[in-house]
Parts: structure tokens; C-alpha cells; sequence
């Protein structure tokens, strides 16, 4: 069985632009968390989706926002790009959600210059 | 609030010997517990977890973590480490009261001498 794909793996962006994710979950897994990664503040819970809704939003400003399909893909996007927001974004997928085990992707490394 | 304490950023080991990787957790209920491990530019593979029952859980590659209620731990232990071992290391809880999202603590880097 495939894994959770992130595409693209590797982004260079500008501050002030805005970004778009990708994340495929494992065949049958209906739950979609996105995590950021970053030295200083390690991982980080951004939101998690359930058959195309919101279920779970961390502590994040409104210029992280997702989506999901109706596929259980994924997608986030990241308005008004920062330097902060150079990190590694992961996405994990799940069954139904916690407890259930996530299994996480590669990630996506956006840098912001 | 829940909240993972991980307090050794670093560890080195020689190989062959013994590892363990300290986890304390903060959270009024028991909580769902986990360890993760990530190598280098890969994402986070799940070692083992722990939910209720048998306190001392066996996990893949040989790992394994002891669930301590008292001292609200959840310590990682391999006997015998090889030098594929060497990555960093997290540890996660969990609880769906606290609305289904993972809180990490800040990771452990191993390193493994030869």
C-alpha cells in the first residue's frame, strides 16, 4: 500500500506570497493532520481534516488555512508569506482520526526569502 | 494544557550499547503516548504507543518504552543500538479530550559511534 505523499518536497518563495501544499493520503484514511516543523518551535499542530471538514485547528493565524476533497486529499495554503514560515510542513493520515495511528508523509520544506 | 518535556537534546552512543530516551508528560487524565522517530529528510515513523494495559510496550526495531504513571514518563529503551538507530527522536501525547491533535515534545538527536 502507498504511503502519504507531500508534493512538492522542496519550495522557494518570496515573503508576501502565498503557497499551496499537497498531500495524499494513505488509500482509505480519512483524516488529514498538518504539523509544522521548525527548529525553534519544534512540531507544531496546525488543523486536521475529516471528510472534507475542519475538525481540529491549532494555534495558527488565519493565513494557514486547508482544505480536503472529496478523495481525502489535502490541501494547505499559506497567504502573505513570512521568514517564520520557512519550516517543514508534514502531513499525516489516519483511519478516522486520533487515536487512531497517523502515518506521516516526507514533507514539504518551504523556505521564505 | 497538555505538554511533553523531552529534557536531553542530544545523546551519543556507541553502538552496541544501550540507549534510553527520557519523556515526561503533563496532562490531568492518562493520555495516549507515543514515539516517533525521523531520519534525515524523511517523515516521522511510529515506534510504539501505549493506550492502557500492560505498562511496558514493545515497539518495532527492537524498541521499547515503560509507561509510569507516578513519575508521568514514558522512557524509550533499546538494548543494543546500531548505527542505523542514529536520528532524532520524539515524543507525542495525545488525547481526544484535548481535540484529537498530537503535542510533540522538542525531539532527542542520537548519535551513534562507531
Amino acid at each position: 500500500k502507498a504511503g502519504v505523499t507531500q508534493t512538492p518536497r522542496y519550495l522557494i518563495k518570496t515573503r508576501g506570497q502565498q503557497v499551496t501544499l499537497s498531500c495524499s493520503p494513505i488509500s482509505g484514511h480519512r483524516s488529514v493532520s498538518w504539523y509544522q516543523q521548525t527548529p525553534g518551535q519544534g512540531l507544531q499542530f496546525l488543523f486536521e481534516y475529516f471528510s472534507e471538514t475542519q475538525r481540529n485547528k491549532g494555534n495558527f493565524p488565519g493565513r494557514f488555512s486547508g482544505r480536503q476533497f472529496s478523495n481525502s486529499r489535502s490541501e494547505m495554503n499559506v497567504s502573505t508569506l513570512e521568514l517564520g514560515d520557512s519550516a517543514l510542513y508534514l502531513c499525516a493520515s489516519s483511519w478516522s482520526g486520533f487515536p487512531d495511528t497517523q502515518y506521516f508523509g516526507p514533507g514539504t520544506r518551504l523556505t521564505v526569502l | 494544557a497538555q505538554s511533553v518535556t523531552q529534557p536531553d537534546i542530544h545523546i551519543t552512543v556507541s553502538e552496541g550499547a544501550s540507549l534510553e530516551l527520557r519523556c515526561n508528560y503533563s496532562y490531568g487524565a492518562t493520555p495516549y503516548l507515543f514515539w516517533y522517530v525521523q531520519s534525515p529528510g524523511q517523515g516521522l515513523q511510529l515506534l510504539l504507543k501505549y493506550f492502557s494495559g500492560d505498562t511496558l510496550v514493545q515497539g518495532i526495531k527492537g524498541f521499547e518504552a515503560e509507561f509510569k504513571r507516578s513519575q508521568s514518563s514514558f522512557n524509550l529503551r533499546k538494548p543494543s543500538v546500531h548505527w542505523s538507530d542514529a536520528a532524532e527522536y520524539f515524543c507525542a501525547v495525545g488525547a481526544q479530550a484535548a481535540g484529537n491533535k498530537l503535542t510533540f515534545g522538542g525531539g532527542t538527536r542520537v548519535l551513534v559511534k562507531p
